[in-house]
């Protein structure tokens, strides 16, 4: 399996425009999240979906953030109107098992993408 | 609030041991897991913890203690590759069972 695949990997645009992340999870991950990481504030949890249907958006951070799944290979993450302060690291990951069951079912292991590296001019 | 707690920075020699902490406060325990992150890159699953005691991955061993709300990733044999942040990371009852990360740690390795 080639993991995780992100585009664009790098991403330069000017504020007020808009920018489309796209993510294809590992086949037969039933689970995919979409992470931010900046120095300031780490990795933040956007939004997971669990059979293409999102479960948690609580993540993201105001309207102007979209994440849509159409099917079980393809997901994008939408900002629009981008700001400056939107510059990050975005990554998707994908998981066989969304929840940790406890101390005896095992990890809740993710499989990170190569990240997309966002910078909002 | 739930939170994981880790040293924002550690330096280490090549060659040597050198153990990296977490302590964590969740909603319900599942079980901590450390990842690995080299600059530019993407995390990367290292050990799980789900119970207490010591896990061992050739180099790299994780310890857990649920008493104490702690565990820490133990690195032998140090070498300059494992230059990197290492994070811990633990689902949280209150966030929908999904992981919450520490902070990272980053790794520093002197020659």
């Amino acid at each position: 399996d080639a993991g995780v695949i992100q585009s664009p990997r790098h991403e330069v645009t000017e504020m007020g425009q808009e920018v489309t992340l796209r993510c294809k999870p590992i086949s037969g991950h039933d689970y995919l999240f979409w992470y931010r990481q900046t120095m300031m504030r780490g990795l933040e949890l956007l939004i997971y979906f669990n059979n293409n249907v999102p479960i948690d958006d609580s993540g993201m951070p105001e309207d102007r953030f979209s994440a849509k799944m159409p099917n079980a290979s393809f997901s994008t993450l939408k900002i629009q109107p981008s700001e400056p302060r939107d510059s990050a690291v975005y990554f998707c990951a994908s998981s066989s098992t969304g929840l940790a069951g406890g101390p005896l079912t095992g990890a809740n292991v993710l499989t990170f993408g190569a990240g997309s590296r966002l910078t909002v001019l | 609030g739930q939170s994981l707690e880790q040293p924002s920075e550690v330096t280490a020699v090549e060659g040597a041991i050198v153990q990296i902490n977490c302590t964590y406060q969740t909603s319900g325990f599942y079980g901590l897991s450390w990842y690995q992150q080299h600059d530019g890159g993407a995390p990367t699953f290292l050990s799980y913890n789900g119970l207490d005691g010591l896990e061992e991955t050739g180099r790299f061993s994780s310890f857990l203690s649920r008493s104490d709300s702690y565990g820490y990733l133990l690195l032998q044999e140090l070498q300059m590759k494992d230059s990197a942040s290492y994070f811990c990371a633990a689902p949280d009852m209150d966030s929908n069972y999904q992981l919450i990360w520490g902070a990272g740690t980053k790794l520093i390795i002197k020659p």
